[in-house]
């Protein structure tokens, strides 16, 4: 499985955009890069995903880099409700669907 | 569309003893995946069931089986149980025809301490 590396902690004020790196310089070519969230006491919750194109969904934006050997994850105006553990995810195009967690970054937001 | 279910929320078990946990996907997913939280780390993949069939499996013993049902629904059993597998134990659905593209929907997990 494909690693990814991510600062263990962020913190950021809210109403303020919020910038997650993850490096994977080990990635594929076909491996898909997807993000996750988990709140306090909830299970994990999708958040986008993208191949090699910047992707943008109604909760963040996902900026790809061109080499594809990192990304970052954009929350453009952070609320308290956005403080949780973001895991990068890389997922490969064949075989079975599972997800590989490392330890996320645990983003803070400060009122 | 109630999401994906998971019981019992929380449970206490004893060294030694077996477990079963629940799981009810989301409304239309047929494929299965559960994971193992301990606290403070990330979901750790157990195994995956599609078609009642056992598709791929994580770096667990054999004392964690699975089953999946006709309905979809699945059932995580642990037997000979070790303080160490007190976690959560999370449940996640999904389309299989979806891909590596596609999303796992996740429900809220059950707590599990063994004494």
């Amino acid at each position: 499985d494909a690693k990814t590396t991510q600062p263990n902690s962020m913190e950021s004020n809210e109403e303020e955009p919020v910038h997650l790196p993850c490096n994977h310089s080990t990635i594929s070519g076909t491996d898909y890069i997807h993000w996750y969230r988990q709140l306090p006491s909830q299970g994990p919750e999708y958040v986008i995903h993208g191949l090699t194109s910047n992707v943008n969904n109604r909760m963040a934006s996902l900026a790809i880099a061109e080499d594809r050997k990192s990304s970052t994850l954009i929350l453009h105006r952070a609320t308290l409700r956005d403080a949780a553990v973001y895991y990068c995810i890389l997922r490969a195009a064949q075989g079975a669907q599972k997800l590989v967690f490392g330890q996320g970054t645990r983003l803070t937001i400060n009122p | 569309d109630a999401g994906v279910t998971q019981s019992p929320t929380h449970l206490i078990k004893t060294r030694g003893q077996q477990v079963t946990l629940r799981c009810s996907p989301k409304s239309g997913h047929d494929t299965v995946s559960w994971y193992q939280q301990a606290l403070g780390q990330g979901p750790q993949f157990i195994f995956q069931y599609y078609e009642e069939e056992e598709r791929q499996r994580g770096n667990f013993p054999d004392r964690f089986s699975g089953h999946q049902f006709p309905n979809y629904s699945s059932e995580l059993n642990v037997n000979a149980l070790l303080l160490g597998d007190s976690a959560l134990y999370l449940c996640a659905s999904s389309l299989l025809a979806g891909g590596p593209s596609n999303e796992q929907f996740f429900g809220p997990g059950t707590r599990l301490t063994v004494l």
